[in-house]
């Protein structure tokens, strides 16, 4: 089974600052995927970002970057410059190839004006 | 392209009471699961079906069932409703069987039990 810890609860920032989203996961799969989702407060989950364990390259888009360690099994999310629209609460999931994904508690960030 | 549509998007019950959800996914879907999301567990996984066959089930009580019709539409039914199971409970559907692809959300259900 696959179990992901966001140790970081709730984070608040003020707007412009930077803030990184830790994720650290457990899985005895030795192929595997990993996600970021955004849970703004409409409710829906939406997709930030999906890797595959064998592609540790970090990866940038736009204000957002991830890196990912294998060694470490973790998959962190760095906002940049953040804004008040990335007040959400943030899921990261282990899968290791079907559709069911081990979502936990998520990071609530608030992002100050 | 419509989104997934989960009806209804509030309803209250009370204790003993029973409660179906149901979910429309995005057109050409056939895998949906179902999440229960509570402040205290966080987002838990219910099931999974695709082509009308439960593929998956989570760690919850038998009073949690689903089913999921040939139009790939979805149910998901909890009996005898406890206080515990106030949460919000999204649907999720995705086009292939096994494809660890993108989730498409709906906006939930949210059910309080009185």
């Amino acid at each position: 089974a696959q179990k992901v810890t966001q140790a970081q609860t709730e984070i608040s920032v003020v707007e412009k600052e930077d803030v990184t989203l830790d994720c650290v996961y457990e899985t005895r799969d030795t192929t595997y995927y990993l996600f970021w989702y955004k849970q703004p407060p409409s409710g829906e989950l939406v997709f930030l970002i999906r890797r595959n364990s064998f592609d540790e390259q970090n990866e940038i888009s736009g204000r957002y970057s991830w890196n990912f360690q294998k060694s470490t099994s973790s998959f962190n999310f760095t906002i940049t410059a953040s804004q008040v629209v990335d007040s959400a609460v943030y899921f990261c999931a282990p899968i290791p190839g079907g559709n069911q994904f081990y979502f936990g508690t998520g990071t609530s960030l608030t992002v100050i004006p | 392209k419509a989104g997934v549509t989960q009806t209804p998007r509030y309803l209250i019950k009370t204790r003993g009471q029973q409660v179906t959800l149901s979910c429309s996914p995005i057109s050409g879907h056939r895998s949906v699961s179902w999440y229960q999301q509570t402040p205290g567990q966080g987002l838990q996984f219910l099931f999974e079906y695709f082509s009308e066959t439960q593929r998956n089930k989570g760690n919850f009580p038998g009073r949690f069932s689903g089913r999921q019709f040939s139009n790939s539409r979805s149910e998901m039914n909890v009996s005898t409703l406890e206080l515990g199971d106030s949460a919000l409970y999204l649907c999720a559907s995705t086009q292939t069987r096994k494809s660890a692809g993108e989730l498409f959300f709906g906006e939930g259900s949210r059910l309080t039990v009185l």
